[in-house]
């Protein structure tokens, strides 16, 4: 059974510092990877999807690297702010992929804090 | 486009009373999934339809079920609640290329 770990599990850094959330998974045969942000009570925002063929992909301060053969994936926040502040949370879809488009193994996530 | 639409938002049961919670996929996808979020246990995967079927559960007791309509909407229905049955119950939806968008979940509050 697929397992996915985060560290650190909580991180408090100040306003503008390069961050990096590290995440490792236990089964290499995944068919993408994805990471989220969740605010309190809120649900999960998609930031970056990576799909088992790609090693990275970015999105504005975000940069998501994925090594499928070592199982490691890292995000990386450039020139961090307040409103960064979340839990981020990184999921691999499968393995058992067969026919299954739905079954996310999630990580118990990173809480991120940015303070001013 | 419209994202995933998860209701009610809130609820708040009694032991033993059972409950159903609906989710509305994005426009056009077909796969919907269902997860329950608590403190203790992170994000547990309850199942997955795909076009009206049951394609993969998880380890959760009979009491929790769930269906898809011919529209890709979809319900979960929890019978006799427990109070360790409170918690953030999240839908997804999915493209075929698996990437998966998240609704803003139902709290339930079992008292």
């Amino acid at each position: 059974k697929q397992e996915v770990t985060q560290i650190p599990a909580a991180l408090s850094v100040p306003e503008g510092e390069n961050l990096v959330l590290n995440c490792s998974f236990t089964d290499s045969a995944i068919y993408n990877l994805q990471w989220f942000r969740q605010d309190p009570g809120k649900g999960l925002t998609s930031l970056l999807l990576i799909q088992s063929s790609q090693r990275e992909q970015t999105s504005g301060r975000l940069n998501a690297s994925l090594d499928k053969s070592s199982g490691r994936s890292t995000l990386y926040i450039a020139a961090s702010q307040p409103g960064d502040s979340a839990t981020y949370l990184c999921a691999t879809l499968g393995p058992d992929r067969g026919s299954t488009l739905g079954r996310l193994y999630f990580g118990r996530g990173t809480q991120l804090t940015v303070w001013p | 486009k419209a994202g995933v639409t998860q209701t009610p938002r809130y609820l708040i049961k009694t032991r033993g009373q059972q409950v159903t919670l609906s989710c509305s996929p994005i426009s056009g996808h077909r796969s919907v999934s269902w997860y329950q979020q608590t403190p203790g246990q992170g994000l547990q995967f309850l199942f997955e339809y795909f076009s009206e079927t049951q394609r993969n559960k998880g380890n959760f007791p009979g009491r929790f079920s769930g269906r898809q309509f011919s529209n890709s909407r979809s319900e979960m229905n929890v019978s006799t609640l427990e109070l360790g049955d409170s918690a953030l119950y999240l839908c997804a939806s999915s493209l075929d290329t698996g990437e998966a968008f998240f609704g803003q979940g139902t709290r339930l509050t079992v008292v």
